[in-house]
């Protein structure tokens, strides 16, 4: 059974770089079948697709984050991590990772963790 | 990026009717398109892909129809653990698009 897990280290200053990992358990991130992505939700703006990535390292981000954001993956340690810099009070919201075979939905999502970003 | 207008943005309902949420996408998106159901500090839940495809564990009052830009999810009679928040999601092309939500709560 897959599961997924976003860690990171806490609150976020303005203008710093968010960092969180989603440790991937019951499945590899090796998986040519699969996709890896990172999706968040604040109050604001609803559910927003961050991007994705592909085994190979091949990345998809979506245009209003594409200068901000980096998704990569270590598949020695079977998790891949999301880094997004220079935040803003925008960017607090709940980051889920998420699991995917394209073409079949997003069944399989982390329980999500809450990003706060303030001084 | 492909818009996805979803509506109602909230309905209330009681146990046992039928409920219908629509989506339209700004251009034609094939048949590219889920939907899922979340509930207060969860995650969203796969509830239909493809349009219309049933995911696994889903109960089959659900139902998903549409194609091109048009699409809509139907519960055929609303159950007590129904009561929660509906999005759909485009998934044609990058940038992935969501709906803006459909709160359905108790009449």
């Amino acid at each position: 059974q897959l599961q997924l897990q976003e860690s990171g280290p806490g609150p976020v200053k303005p203008s710093e770089t968010l960092s969180l990992t989603c440790i991937v358990s019951g499945g590899s991130v090796s998986s040519v079948s699969h996709y890896w992505g990172w999706i968040r939700q604040s109050p604001g703006t609803g559910l927003e697709w961050i991007g994705s990535i592909y085994f190979g390292g091949t990345t998809y981000y979506n245009p209003s984050l594409k200068s901000r954001v980096s998704i990569s993956m270590d598949t020695s340690k079977n998790h891949f991590s999301l880094r997004l810099t220079s935040v803003t009070g925008a960017d607090t919201a709940v980051y889920f990772c998420v699991r995917y075979f394209y073409g079949s939905g997003i069944p399989d999502w982390g329980p999500g963790t809450l990003v706060t970003v303030s001084s | 990026a492909i818009q996805v207008t979803q509506s109602p943005s909230s309905l209330s309902a009681s146990v046992g009717d039928r409920v219908t949420i629509t989506c339209r996408a700004s251009q034609g998106i094939r048949n590219a398109l889920g939907w899922y159901q979340q509930k207060p500090g969860e995650a969203p839940k796969l509830l239909i892909y493809a349009a219309s495809s049933l995911q696994s564990g889903v109960p089959s009052r659900f139902s998903g129809s549409g194609s091109g830009t048009d699409f809509t999810l139907t519960i055929s009679s609303l159950q007590p653990g129904d009561f929660a928040t509906y999005y759909c999601l485009q998934d044609f092309n990058y940038p992935w698009t969501f709906g803006q939500g459909t709160r359905v709560d108790i009449k």
